[in-house]
């Protein structure tokens, strides 16, 4: 089944050791999200990419990096995690047309990745 | 902000009852989707409704756009203790990003 996986589902890192989480999709779609959700909050869109296009969030801290070596996977890395970065962090992907830009289609999740800091 | 704020935050029901959320937004809109979350799980989409649509329906959620009002109502008929979820409505304008809303949180007792 066509679908969008992360891995690890639950990753635990130092206060200040770099992380890195991946995203795959099968879907074949063109955007790629990331986003942040602490407890009880609203996801909150960090950066997306439009094919290799790299779309920052004006209020997305520094610390947080992307990369997008082909269609199929992204990475989200963190440089110095704080206690504050500690979040569930969710990727995302949707067909887009130029018609309907960003928000024509509906968005895929993945399961997400618990992200711990200690 | 876009942002579509959810109403009410928690909603507790019997199985068999129906649950009604709510979401309202400040500017017009393409379109408006909602979106379920199970407990540290990722969204799943339910309905998509354009800003031209006034009603749309799939199997056992209703969901109207009143774009007057800016507001938006997804309804659960015959709940179940499967529908035990954070609900949230996405609003987005033309040519830009989703912006979720804070969640619905629907506990279905059995």
């Amino acid at each position: 089944d066509a679908m969008v996986i992360q891995n690890p589902r639950y990753q635990v890192t130092q206060f200040g050791k770099p992380v890195t989480l991946s995203c795959s999709q099968t879907l074949n779609h063109n955007v790629m999200y990331w986003y942040q959700q602490k407890s009880s909050q609203a996801p909150k869109l960090l950066f997306h990419y439009y094919d290799k296009d790299f779309n920052n969030e004006a209020d997305t801290p520094d610390n947080f990096q992307s990369r997008r070596p082909n269609t199929s996977f992204c990475f989200l890395d963190i440089r110095s995690p704080g206690l504050g970065d500690a979040a569930m962090y969710l990727c995302a992907t949707s067909r887009d047309s130029r018609g309907q830009g960003l928000v024509g289609y509906e968005q895929y999740f993945g399961p997400g990745t618990r992200l711990t800091v200690t | 902000s876009q942002q579509g704020e959810e109403d009410p935050q928690a909603l507790s029901i019997q199985e068999g009852e129906n649950a009604t959320m709510n979401c309202s937004y400040k500017t017009s809109i393409n379109n408006l989707q909602w979106y379920r979350q199970n407990s540290g799980r990722g969204l799943v989409h339910l309905i998509l409704i354009r800003s031209n649509e006034r009603e749309k329906h799939s199997g056992r959620l209703r969901v109207t756009l009143d774009t007057s009002k800016k507001s938006s109502s997804l309804l659960i008929t015959a709940s179940r203790a499967a529908d035990t979820a954070s609900y949230f409505c996405a609003t987005g304008e033309e040519y830009s990003t989703l912006t979720f809303g804070k969640g619905t949180m629907l506990l279905v007792s059995p």
